[in-house]
Order: C-alpha cells, then sequence, then structure tokens
C-alpha cells in the first residue's frame, strides 16, 4: 500500500533546463516537506507546507520552487538545474508536523 | 557543534552480535525523537520513535536520556538484513506550527557472515 508516492523515480536533465518532480500521498496528512539528500549526506529541508502555508528555509536557493495546489499533492519546480543540483530528493509527509514522518521512494535527479 | 551528532561508523559487527549506537542533541527543548533506517539509494523509513520510558520492538531498543540529552539504539541478534545506515532525528525548534526535524548524519552498520 503506497503511501507516499514520488514520480518519477529517476529524472535526467539537461543543464539549466526546467524540471518539476511530484510527490503524492494517501495519508492525509497536512505537512508536506522537501527534501534534498546527497550522497553520506542528511536529508537537507528545502520547504515544507503546513496545511496551504509555505515554509521556505532561509538557504533554499531562489531555484527552487513549490506548490500545493492540494492535501495530496505538493510539487518541486527546479527552474534551472545545475549540475550541483544533482541529488536525490525526498518528499515526506507528518501528522501537524510533531509526530513521524514518512518519506516517499525519492526522485534521484542528474544534471547533464 | 551540530545539533544532532552520529558516530559515522562503520560499526562492522558479526552476526548475532548486539550492537549500540548513540546520538547527542543540543536543543533541551526537543520534544519528539525517531530512528530511520536507510538503506543505500533509498529513502529513510521509520525504525521506531523513542518514548521518555524507553522502548522496545523486537531485537531493537530505544533509550531518551534527557538530563544528558541523549538518544540510543541498541539491536540484539544482529542479522546481514539489518545492514543499513541508522539515521537519528529530534525535532527542533517549532516555526511555521510545525517542529523542524534535525536529521543526524547517520551510523553506518555493516553485518558481516
Amino acid at each position: 500500500d503506497a503511501m507516499v508516492i514520488q514520480n518519477p523515480r529517476y529524472q535526467v536533465t539537461q543543464f539549466g533546463k526546467p524540471v518539476t518532480l511530484s510527490c503524492s500521498q494517501t495519508l492525509n496528512h497536512n505537512v508536506m516537506y522537501w527534501y534534498q539528500q546527497k550522497s553520506s549526506q542528511a536529508p537537507k529541508l528545502l520547504f515544507h507546507y503546513y496545511d496551504k502555508d509555505f515554509n521556505n528555509e532561509a538557504d533554499t536557493p531562489d531555484n527552487f520552487q513549490s506548490r500545493r495546489p492540494n492535501t495530496s499533492f505538493c510539487f518541486l519546480d527546479i527552474r534551472s538545474p545545475g549540475l550541483g543540483d544533482a541529488a536525490m530528493y525526498l518528499c515526506a509527509t507528518s501528522r501537524d508536523g510533531r509526530y513521524e514522518q514518512y518519506f516517499g521512494p525519492g526522485t534521484r535527479l542528474t544534471v547533464t | 557543534r551540530k545539533e544532532v551528532e552520529q558516530d559515522p561508523g562503520p560499526f562492522n559487527v558479526p552476526e548475532g552480535a548486539t550492537v549500540a549506537f548513540n546520538c547527542t542533541y543540543s536543543n533541551s527543548a526537543s520534544q519528539s525523537f525517531f530512528w530511520y533506517r536507510q538503506d543505500c539509494r533509498k529513502e529513510p523509513k521509520l525504525l521506531m520513535s523513542v518514548y521518555s520510558s524507553g522502548n522496545e520492538d523486537g531485537r531493537f531498543t530505544a533509550q531518551l536520556n534527557r538530563a544528558s540529552q541523549y538518544i540510543s539504539l541498541l539491536i540484539r541478534d544482529s542479522k546481514l538484513s539489518d545492514s543499513a545506515t541508522y539515521l537519528c532525528v529530534v525535532t527542533g525548534g517549532r516555526t511555521s506550527g510545525t517542529y523542524k526535524y534535525i536529521f543526524g548524519t547517520g551510523t553506518r552498520l555493516k553485518v558481516l557472515a
């Protein structure tokens, strides 16, 4: 029973070509998160939605944007991917932002 | 000082061994504590939440020491399938209605046949 789904699982894009990653959830959690994880590093929070309220981390580049059209879906837009943006992008959800987080399988982004 | 610190390992242990990991955190106001397991190139998966009184789930035991600000994970009778990176996660300060989840960099465990 998939709970947090991410598409695509693998994405190859060219330097500077916009890309959109998607996340959906069946848990009805009100908080959704986007993380970036590079090899041998901890996941790094990019931003999160608490219901419809968008919360950006101070060090998240402007190149990264997000949309949450409804409770179930959330998108990560990378407007002009650079080589340094190659990473695993993880979507997570939690109930009220205080309980355990559930992660999707991630999208592995390659930038050529 | 990092907000959440873990020994990166790797811990190489034989099958059947008992192994323990510690994780220290700096924010005394932290509310919630978790252990996640992450396999190579996969997403983190919740292993267990950590409760004040300590809790056990099969071969896994988690404990919280608020006075010393650390949590621990004990794995008994290690299996080959326990080989993974174990992430300590602590909730930090509250922002915009939600708590921030602070991740440690993980401890690598290799269980050897």
